[in-house]
């Protein structure tokens, strides 16, 4: 079955304490991306990777890191977490970037003490 | 100006009617457009896209853009109770700086009576 998995699905964790959400598709896509969801505000892009080693700023990546060493898989590293990186996070993956359909993973429900 | 607007709604509509859902963007140059529908808790999920502008059908569910204006519409004809969910309008800007990345609007909320 195709799909973008991420884990964990939901995480309680408290301010300072690194975390990595992963991602993995099974699709053999190019292109993956990370948003965060928040009440009122849509879904904004944090990074997004065009391909292996391939990796570049979305609109709020501030606090954020990723890396692309394969292909599948695009995790996203919070260094510091803070409060304000509660969120809901959805990973995504497509063939050829933003001009083609995005295929969404469940979601990560991060919350920060 | 925030780069893709929609009505926050909530929008309710009997079920039947016509839902019309609204999106304006603001970059000309914009050539991909796309339609997400998003249930309470879970991920978005594609309806439609549309590049050309005009309308293009899918079962219930007709995309309508006006490059000339930067609308783009989503109308569902005869609402069902499963059709209630959030709808999201994303668009490819192109002075975003990059044609992979995918702006979306806030959504709107839709609720349909039974």
């Amino acid at each position: 079955e195709a799909q973008v998995t991420q884990n964990p699905r939901y995480l309680i964790t408290v301010t300072g304490k690194k975390l990595t959400v992963t991602c993995s598709q099974n699709m053999n896509h190019e292109y993956m991306s990370w948003y965060r969801q928040d009440p009122g505000l849509g879904l904004r892009q944090i990074y997004y990777s065009m391909n292996v080693e391939v990796t570049d700023k979305g609109d709020v990546p501030e606090g954020y890191k990723v890396s692309r060493k394969e292909k599948r898989n695009f995790p996203l590293i919070l260094e510091s977490p803070s409060p304000n990186q509660t969120s809901l996070y959805f990973c995504a993956s497509s063939r050829l970037g933003g001009a083609d359909t995005q295929y969404f993973g469940p979601g990560t429900r991060l919350t920060v003490l | 100006q925030k780069e893709v607007e929609q009505n926050s709604g909530p929008l309710s509509v009997p079920e039947g009617a016509i839902a019309s859902l609204n999106c304006t963007y603001s970059d000309r140059g914009s050539q991909s457009f796309f339609w997400y529908r998003q249930y309470s808790g879970k991920s978005p999920e594609l309806i439609m896209f549309i590049y050309s502008n005009g309308d293009k059908e899918d079962g219930r569910f007709t995309a309508q853009l006006n490059k000339a204006s930067q609308y783009v519409s989503l109308l569902i004809r005869d609402s069902q109770p499963s059709d209630s969910a959030t709808y999201l309008c994303a668009v490819n800007l192109i002075s975003s700086g990059s044609a992979r990345q995918l702006t979306f609007g806030s959504g709107t909320q839709l609720t349909v009576l039974p």
